[in-house]
């Protein structure tokens, strides 16, 4: 059974440029969760995607969006980069209905220079 | 919106002690999850609680689902070194399919061999 991967581990922006982050969910699992974690807080919700549709949105603007495809992979895509949007981006993947264990990868660390 | 409330912010304690470390909400939840977070890593799940009054162990660890709903504690028993980490609970709910996860701000827990 594989965990959840993302990809990249590391990358490092310029203000104003848009970057995609890549989650591969764990085996059998079709509910995709984003989260932002900010340098000494807990990780906040952006938004979630179950069977390839958006299922719950964050307190996040519209230049946060995503996509989740058939085999439940998922990206995360984000417009016009601000400073603040420096973090650590996670994904989390679960069975999805009332079965709450999500399971996180190891994270995107997002630099905006 | 829903706040988690997690204290201590920080343990620094002896090897081989115990360690107790809680979380309170202002509104109740459904689950309670407590993950553990290495520096660089994401976070990994310890204990997910899913009744009131619920008392769930693993290994080491314990953790019990408040009467009201509304909190939640960890305990670490006979801490090892490699306890150290940051510790965050977790609450969601369910309406529907969705059921994003709310953090609390983390334990950073210090052992001293």
């Amino acid at each position: 059974e594989t965990g959840v991967t993302q990809s990249p581990t590391h990358l490092i922006k310029t203000r104003g440029q848009q970057v995609t982050l890549r989650c591969s969910s764990q085996s059998g699992h079709n509910t995709v969760s984003w989260y932002q974690q900010a340098l000494g807080q807990g990780p906040q919700f952006i938004f979630q995607y179950y069977r390839e549709e958006e299922n719950g949105r964050g307190n996040f603007p519209p230049r946060f969006s995503g996509l989740q495809f058939p085999n439940y992979s998922s990206e995360l895509n984000v417009n016009a980069l601000e400073l603040d949007d420096s973090a650590l981006y996670l994904c989390a993947s679960s069975l999805g209905g009332e079965l709450a264990e999500a399971f996180f990868g190891q994270g995107t660390r997002l630099t905006v220079v | 919106g829903q706040q988690l409330n997690q204290s201590p912010q920080s343990m620094f304690i002896q090897e081989g002690e115990d360690v107790s470390m809680n979380c309170t909400s202002s509104s109740i939840f459904n689950t309670w999850l407590w993950y553990k977070q290495d520096p660089g890593e994401g976070p990994v799940l310890l204990i997910a609680l899913y009744k009131a009054g619920e008392l769930t162990s693993n290994g080491r660890l314990t953790a019990q689902f408040g009467i009201t709903r509304k909190d939640s504690f960890l305990n670490i028993s006979a801490s090892i070194p490699s306890d150290v980490g940051i510790y965050f609970c977790a609450g969601q709910n369910y309406g529907g399919s969705q059921g994003n996860l709310i953090f609390g701000k983390g334990t950073k827990l210090s052992v001293k061999p």
